[in-house]
This record gives structure tokens, sequence and C-alpha cells, in this order.
């Protein structure tokens, strides 16, 4: 059974400020590892990738991987009341075509 | 350009009745799913279609029905709905799923049960 597990908030920061999104998988076999950003009433929406450890950055936002630790992060910088919105972790194998196994999602609010 | 359309987009049932949720992709994908997505549940997958002519069980099958039409489309079927179904249903399609980690969604069907 692959578990996700992300807290579900919800986590509210202030216009400007860092937020900080945390992710843990079961699966030692992952290899890959997704946020997707959905926005309340709508479908998920690809947001960051990353393979390998360390921190991968686009942008605004910077995906943080250790798979050590099986733990996975999303920071998003300078934070925008247009990023209040659910995101939803989803690690993956290599090679399958299975679909992805979601955790539950944290839901973010920015205060303006 | 369309990406992925689900069909219907609200749909109420009773208890007992059956129904089919629609869909269909334009970009050539071969890999098509269905999830459904619950307050506090997350998304999780019913069923998916790894190619053409392929269809297999995800996480929460029991209740549900898929078929793959053709390359393009993938219906899930409700026989006998239950309240307990009452829940936002999501198709997508990807293509390279684990390279590129991209499901391509589609609307939403919101879908109650009474």
């Amino acid at each position: 059974q692959k578990e996700v597990e992300q807290n579900s908030g919800p986590l509210s920061v202030p216009e400007g400020a860092i937020a900080s999104l945390n992710c843990t998988y079961s699966d030692r076999g992952s290899q890959s590892f997704f946020w997707y950003r959905q926005y309340s009433g709508k479908s998920p929406e690809l947001i960051m990738s990353i393979y390998s450890n360390g921190d991968k950055e686009d942008g605004r936002f910077t995906a943080q991987l250790n798979k050590a630790s099986q733990y996975v992060s999303l920071l998003i910088r300078d934070s925008q009341p247009s990023d209040s919105a659910t995101y939803l972790c989803a690690p993956a194998r290599q090679g399958g075509a299975d679909g992805l196994t979601f955790g539950k999602g944290t839901h973010l609010i920015i205060q303006p | 350009n369309a990406g992925v359309t689900q069909t219907p987009k609200f749909q109420v049932l009773k208890t007992g009745q059956s129904m089919t949720l629609q869909c269909a992709q334009d970009m050539n994908h071969n890999s098509m799913y269905w999830y459904r997505q619950d307050p506090g549940m997350g998304l999780r997958l019913i069923y998916y279609s790894a190619s053409e002519g392929t269809t297999d069980k995800g996480e929460v099958p029991n209740g549900y029905n898929v078929s793959r039409l053709n390359k393009r489309e993938f219906s899930l079927r409700l026989e006998s709905a239950a309240p307990s179904q009452t829940s936002v249903y999501f198709c997508a399609s990807s293509e390279h799923l684990t390279n590129t980690g991209e499901l391509f969604f589609g609307e939403g069907s919101r879908l109650t049960v009474l």
C-alpha cells in the first residue's frame, strides 16, 4: 500500500512570506515526485516535478527532495493571494502507467 | 484544443440507478484514468487504462466498471448507484506519466446519489 502523507491544513501564510508545504511517502521505490495545485472547484494541474535529491527552483517555487528521509517539500516564495489553493503531492515509480497516488493535499491560504 | 472532455458535469441519481460517465481526450495519449475526489480523502484512483484494449483496477474499483472504447474514449459506469458514490469524478490522460508526471485532467463530473 503506497502511502503519501500531507498536513491537510489549512496553512495560513501572510502575503509576501514563504509558504512551506511538506510531504512524506512510504514507497521507497519512488523515483519521481510531482506537485499539483488545485484551485477550489477546479481540476488539479502540475506545477513542479523533481527527480533527484536536493533542490529544484522554478520561479517562485522550489521543490526539495530527500529520498533517504522519504520527504519532499514545496516552498513558495513571495506568496501571493493567487497561490491560495490545495497542493497535492504525488510520488511515482519509473516505468509504470498505473496512475499517480496522491496525498490528501494541503489547503494553503495566503492572507492579504 | 479541448484536451480532456467529461460529460455530464453534474448528475443527480437515486440509489440503485445506473449511469455512465463519458470521457474523451484529443491529445493522442495512450493512458487514461478515472479518479474520484471526496472531502478529506484526496484523489483516489478507480480504474485506469494503460493503453487501448487494457483496463486495470485502481485503489477503489468496487461498484464501478470501465470501458476503453478506443484510444480517445474511456467511460466509467455505475451499475447500481449508492450514496457512498457521491463524489467528484475526474478523468485524466497522460503520455510517459512517470517521466513527466503530467496528468491532464478533465473539468470533473459532480455526482450526487440520493
